[in-house]
Formats: structure tokens, C-alpha cells, sequence
């Protein structure tokens, strides 16, 4: 079974660059799939950030894009977001995913528990 | 690109149905076979219900169904119970994008 865990800061100034990875266990990134990343802001939906695939082809969201990079360490079997320009608009739970992509499916097989992270001076 | 619409709130008693609705456009619920239903408890990530418009992951009750027309994806539960109230999303692939709906919260009676 997957399991991801996400690790990063819980709080970050404005301005600054948010970094946070996932650690992947129970599977190869190397063997497939797309590895995703999704925010929650505190009392409202999830909202698609972006997804990278284990050859390091990544897509985002278009009204973030310029500001979001999802990378893939394959060696260390983890996957990492980085979100720069940070406004309080940008607090939010942050879920590592993986994004089943295989038999002609397209879905969010498994989640990270999340982790919280605020944006304030 | 705009979220997927669906109802803010959806409410029934015990034993009875409901159906959350997600509506989208040809370029993404339209346009594939790709939709997805999750439930999220309070604190909790969300969890996979439904897959590929109509499909149960294992050990997800045959109370819940999924099904499309057109722009508009369905997820039915029937039988409500206490357990199932929660927020519910929708989830559409579209391409080199991913949207989700707004989410609903079901409130059993």
C-alpha cells in the first residue's frame, strides 16, 4: 500500500518561497504514476496545484502556474512543491497525492494526512 | 478554468437518498470518463469513493453510486447513515489539468 508523508514549515512569511516534499513509501515513483500536490484552505474545497510524472513531465494549475515547481528525486523516492510569492491567501493544508494513471483511469488513489501551513509575518 | 460546480449543502434522514451533483463543461466532465468522488470527515484528507464516473474502489459500500449525462456527474447514496455525513468533492481529469468542485456537505437528519 502507498503511503506519503508530507514534511515541510508551518509557517512562512509573505513574499518568501514555500518548499515542501512528500515521502513515498510502499512504492517506486520510478514505476509509475503521477505524484500530485493539492491545497485545502481552512473552511473551504481542495484546489489542484499540480502533478509531475516519475520522468519529470509536471503540469499545474493555470492560475498558479507561474508560481508553482513540482520536482522528483527518484533516488530518494520523494517529490517536492515549491510556491513562491506567498500572500495569506496561500494559508492552507497542503496534500501530497498519488494520481492513479493507468487502464485508463484517472484518479487520487492516495493521500498524505497533510500538513498546515500559514502564511504571516 | 473555473472549479466544478456543485451544490453548497444536501441534507436527508436516515435510510433515505441523495444525489450530489458536479457540473463542468465538454472540456473536462463532458469529455471524458474520468470522474471521481471523495469524502472528507473534519480533519481528515479526503478519501476515495467513486472512480471513473461509476466505479467502487474495494470496501466502499454499494450505497454509493456514480453516473454522468452530458456535463453532469452524480453521486448517489442511498440508504443514509450517520457515518456518511461528511464533505463530498467531485474530481474531473481535463487534459493537462485537473479540477475539483466546490464541495458539498451532507448533513443526515
Amino acid at each position: 500500500q502507498v503511503h506519503l508523508q508530507e514534511s515541510g514549515p508551518g509557517l512562512v512569511k509573505p513574499s518568501e518561497t514555500l518548499s515542501l516534499s512528500c515521502i513515498v513509501s510502499g512504492y517506486s515513483i520510478s514505476s509509475g504514476f503521477y505524484w500530485g500536490w493539492i491545497r485545502q484552505p481552512p473552511g473551504k474545497g481542495l484546489e489542484w496545484l499540480g502533478n509531475i510524472y516519475h520522468s519529470g513531465t509536471t503540469y499545474s494549475n493555470p492560475s498558479l502556474k507561474s508560481r508553482v515547481t513540482i520536482s522528483v528525486d527518484t533516488s530518494k523516492n520523494r517529490f517536492s512543491l515549491k510556491l513562491s510569492s506567498l500572500t495569506a491567501a496561500d494559508t492552507a493544508v497542503y496534500y501530497c497525492a498519488t494520481y492513479y494513471s493507468g487502464s485508463g483511469s484517472y484518479y487520487w488513489s492516495s493521500w498524505g494526512q497533510g500538513t498546515l501551513v500559514t502564511v504571516s509575518s | 478554468q473555473s472549479a466544478l460546480t456543485q451544490p453548497r449543502s444536501v441534507s436527508g434522514s436516515p435510510g433515505q437518498s441523495v444525489t450530489i451533483s458536479c457540473t463542468g463543461t465538454s472540456s473536462d466532465v463532458g469529455g471524458y470518463d474520468y470522474v471521481s468522488w471523495y469524502q472528507q470527515h473534519p480533519g481528515k484528507a479526503p478519501k476515495l469513493m467513486i472512480y471513473d464516473v461509476n466505479k467502487r474502489p474495494s470496501g466502499v459500500p454499494d450505497r454509493f453510486s456514480g453516473s454522468k449525462s452530458g456535463n453532469t456527474a452524480s453521486l448517489t447514496i442511498s440508504g443514509l447513515q450517520a457515518e456518511d455525513e461528511a464533505d463530498y468533492y467531485c474530481c474531473s481529469y481535463a487534459g493537462a489539468s485537473v479540477l475539483f468542485g466546490g464541495g458539498t456537505k451532507l448533513t443526515v437528519l
